[in-house]
């Protein structure tokens, strides 16, 4: 079975800060990413995904992710962070063979000073 | 435009009793699925449903029972409630062949 692994737990961070969370997956086959964000309080919401094409995906709110086959990685990034960004964030894989069943990493809380 | 609609929000239970969270989706959604969100752990998988009259187990599904007896409808049901099932709950539909899931609300579950 696949696991999703997210190296950082809890990163707290100053506004305009740049954001790197790590998300790492162990499906060898074909996979489609994502990330989704959870603002306190309230329910998931897709971030961004990968299907399939260009590795750099492009989401909401100035994140983007890259997918590097190689390093079975896709890695969330923001260049300057902002207060309203404090959430928490999950990586989620869907191995091809899995129909829609998704795999979660184990969550990474951000938490942006003002 | 209701999308994912979860009941209760919160819920206060004793250990032994049974309830029933309730999930109901408007998008015509063949997969649907409930998750329980723990710190430090994700969500983990409990049990799924790929259409109308068919479930499965996923990854934690001990001590909970699901049914789909329409495409809408997905309840869950904790049959002897338990210290160690106080947790969030969400409910998430997608469509087949479509892995983008949509999640309800979430119920904060706690077992005393």
């Amino acid at each position: 079975a696949q696991s999703v692994s997210q190296h950082n737990h809890h990163v707290i961070l100053s506004e305009a800060a740049s954001l790197e969370l790590g998300c790492n997956y162990s499906y060898g086959g074909t996979v489609n990413l994502f990330w989704y964000v959870q603002y306190p309080g309230q329910h998931l919401q897709l971030l961004l995904k990968y299907f399939s094409g260009d590795p750099l995906v492009k989401g909401i709110k100035g994140f983007e992710a890259e997918f590097i086959k190689s390093k079975f990685s896709f890695n969330l990034r923001k260049p300057s962070v902002q207060w309203s960004d404090t959430a928490e964030y999950f990586c989620d894989v869907n191995a091809g063979n899995a129909g829609n069943m998704l795999t979660f990493g184990g969550g990474t809380r951000l938490m942006v000073k003002p | 435009n209701a999308g994912v609609t979860q009941t209760p929000k919160f819920q206060v239970l004793k250990t032994g009793q049974s309830m029933t969270l309730q999930c109901a989706q408007d998008m015509n959604h063949e997969y649907m699925s409930w998750y329980r969100q723990d710190p430090g752990m994700g969500l983990r998988l409990i049990h799924y449903s790929v259409g109308a009259g068919i479930t499965d187990q996923g990854e934690v599904p001990n001590g909970y029972n699901v049914s789909r007896s329409t495409t809408e409808d997905f309840p869950l049901r904790l049959l002897s409630a338990a210290p160690s099932q106080t947790s969030v709950y969400f409910c998430a539909s997608s469509r087949k062949g479509d892995t983008e899931a949509f999640f309800g609300q979430g119920t904060r579950l706690t077992v005393v």
